[in-house]
C-alpha cells in the first residue's frame, strides 16, 4: 500500500535552475492535485488533473507546469526557480464519485530556492 | 468563491484539557467539510468528515458537527494527549468538477504533559 509517493523529500535549488517534482499514486485514482504550503497560509492549489491527458490551473499556477501522461504519474515542473517558490509541495489524489472521502496526500517535498 | 477561516494559533494546552478549534466557511450550495491533521514532517491525513447538515464526523476521540445555520465545523476533543500535538486544517469541497479542496490556514496545537 504505497499510496501517493513524492520524490525528492528535500531539495535546494539556485535561482534560475529547473527541476521536476515527481508524484506517483498506485490507487488508480483519476484525480490528482499539486498544492504548496507556506507557513501560516494553509495550502494553495497549483494545478490539478481529472485524468490522463487533462490538466488545469489552480489558484497559484505561475512559474509551474504539469503533465499527466498516465493515470499514475503527475510531475510538477519548475522552469526558472525563484525565491518565492521556496515552500513545501504536496501531491494528492482522489477518486471521483458520490462517496468522495477526501484526498490521499504524499509526504511532501521541501524546496528551498537560494 | 469558497473560503475557510480557522481560529488563529498557536494553541497550547495541558494534557487532558478540552480542545476546541473553530472553523467557519463560506460556500455556495452544500459543501462537504473535512478536518485534516499534519504531524511533524509528514503529509496531511484525513481526520474526519461530514457531508451534510447536522452530520457529526468523529475519529480518534475528535468530533465535529456540520452546522449549516452558523456555517461552522468546529473541532472538539474532550481530553487531549501529548500525541495530539500537530497542525489541524479545516477544508471544504463543493464536490463540483474536480472536487477541489479549499483549506483554512491551519492551527498549530501543542499539548504539554
Amino acid at each position: 500500500n504505497a499510496g501517493v509517493t513524492q520524490t525528492p523529500k528535500f531539495r535546494i535549488l539556485k535561482i534560475g535552475q529547473s527541476m521536476t517534482l515527481q508524484c506517483t499514486q498506485d490507487m488508480n485514482h483519476n484525480y490528482m492535485y499539486w498544492y504548496r504550503q507556506d507557513p501560516g497560509m494553509g495550502l494553495k492549489l497549483i494545478y490539478y488533473s481529472v485524468g490522463a491527458g487533462i490538466t488545469d490551473k489552480g489558484e497559484v499556477p505561475n512559474g509551474y507546469n504539469v503533465s499527466r501522461s498516465t493515470t499514475e504519474d503527475f510531475p510538477l515542473r519548475l522552469e526558472l526557480a525563484a525565491p518565492s517558490q521556496t515552500s513545501v509541495y504536496f501531491c494528492a489524489s482522489s477518486y471521483p464519485g458520490t462517496e468522495f472521502s477526501g484526498y490521499t496526500f504524499g509526504s511532501g517535498t521541501r524546496l528551498t530556492v537560494v | 468563491g469558497n473560503s475557510v477561516t480557522q481560529m488563529e494559533g498557536p494553541v497550547t494546552l495541558s494534557e487532558e484539557a478540552f480542545l476546541t478549534i473553530n472553523c467557519t466557511y463560506t460556500a455556495t450550495g452544500y459543501p462537504s467539510l473535512f478536518w485534516y491533521v499534519q504531524y511533524p514532517g509528514e503529509g496531511l491525513q484525513l481526520l474526519l468528515k461530514a457531508t451534510k447538515a447536522d452530520d457529526k464526523g468523529s475519529n480518534k476521540g475528535f468530533e465535529a458537527t456540520y452546522r449549516k445555520e452558523t456555517t461552522s465545523f468546529h473541532l472538539e476533543k474532550g481530553s487531549v494527549q501529548v500525541s495530539d500535538s500537530a497542525v489541524y486544517f479545516c477544508a471544504l469541497s463543493d464536490l463540483q468538477g474536480a472536487q477541489k479542496l479549499v483549506f483554512g490556514q491551519g492551527t498549530r496545537l501543542t499539548i504539554n504533559p
